[in-house]
């Protein structure tokens, strides 16, 4: 199975900063990559996927890049809402698998 | 609007069998995969299973594989997890989530559905 792993793990940031998560993929997934948000109790939400196409109704501080093993999700200007668990996810094999997650967090 | 409604959990003892249902409402269910994503407590994302638009394809995550079975019945717009010899570590919230035309990412989600496992 391809093993994906996020960094940092938490992330303690402030309103307005820009912020970036990195997701490496344990081999080359090309462009096969999705971003999803997750508040407490609450489902994930789509954010990006193909690595850099951003999903309908998200807002454009969202950006996601990368290709091969090597992907960030960016947020150009934090807002009160974006405070939340972000998760990669690979689809180039059948076998899909999950980052472990990015906690932001309010410093 | 597009729905995804998922039932069925629950307390089970271990070796015990459960079944998850998902209901879809709002989009042509028939012509979409559809996956099952699993969160333990406190922990991140499993993917679980998949099964396309017409069953043709099946795949299980190997924690799984031997006790899950997905099925689908699209004239009814429902997707169904069986879950046979439960283990504590099955022990999180199911949830039923709809894929993305032909790649495997998942773009509306169920709230979830609890299982617990424990005697």
């Amino acid at each position: 199975d391809i093993q994906m792993t996020q960094s940092p793990s938490t992330l303690s940031a402030s309103v307005g900063d820009r912020v970036t998560i990195t997701c490496r993929a344990s081999q080359s997934i090309s462009s096969w990559l999705a971003w999803y948000q997750q508040k407490p109790g609450k489902a994930p939400k789509l954010l990006i996927y193909k690595a850099s196409s951003l999903e309908s109704g998200v807002p454009s501080r969202f950006s996601g890049s990368g290709s091969g093993t090597e992907f960030t999700l960016t947020i150009s200007s934090l807002q009160p809402d974006d405070f939340a668990t972000y998760y990669c996810q690979q689809y180039n094999s059948y076998s899909l698998t999950f980052g472990g997650g990015t906690k932001v967090e309010i410093k | 609007e597009v729905q995804l409604v998922e039932s069925g959990g629950g307390l089970v003892k271990p070796g015990g069998s459960l079944r998850l249902s998902c209901a879809a409402s709002g989009f042509t269910f028939s012509s979409y995969s559809m996956n099952w994503v699993r969160q333990a407590p406190g922990k991140g994302l499993e993917w679980v299973s998949s099964i396309s638009s017409s069953s043709s394809y099946i795949y299980y995550a190997d924690s799984v594989k031997g006790r899950f079975t997905i099925s689908r019945d699209n004239a009814k717009n429902s997707l169904y997890l069986q879950m046979n010899s439960l283990r504590a570590e099955d022990t999180a919230v199911y949830y039923c989530a709809r894929v993305h035309d032909l790649s495997w990412y998942m773009d509306v989600w169920g709230k979830g559905t609890t299982v617990t496992v424990s005697s």
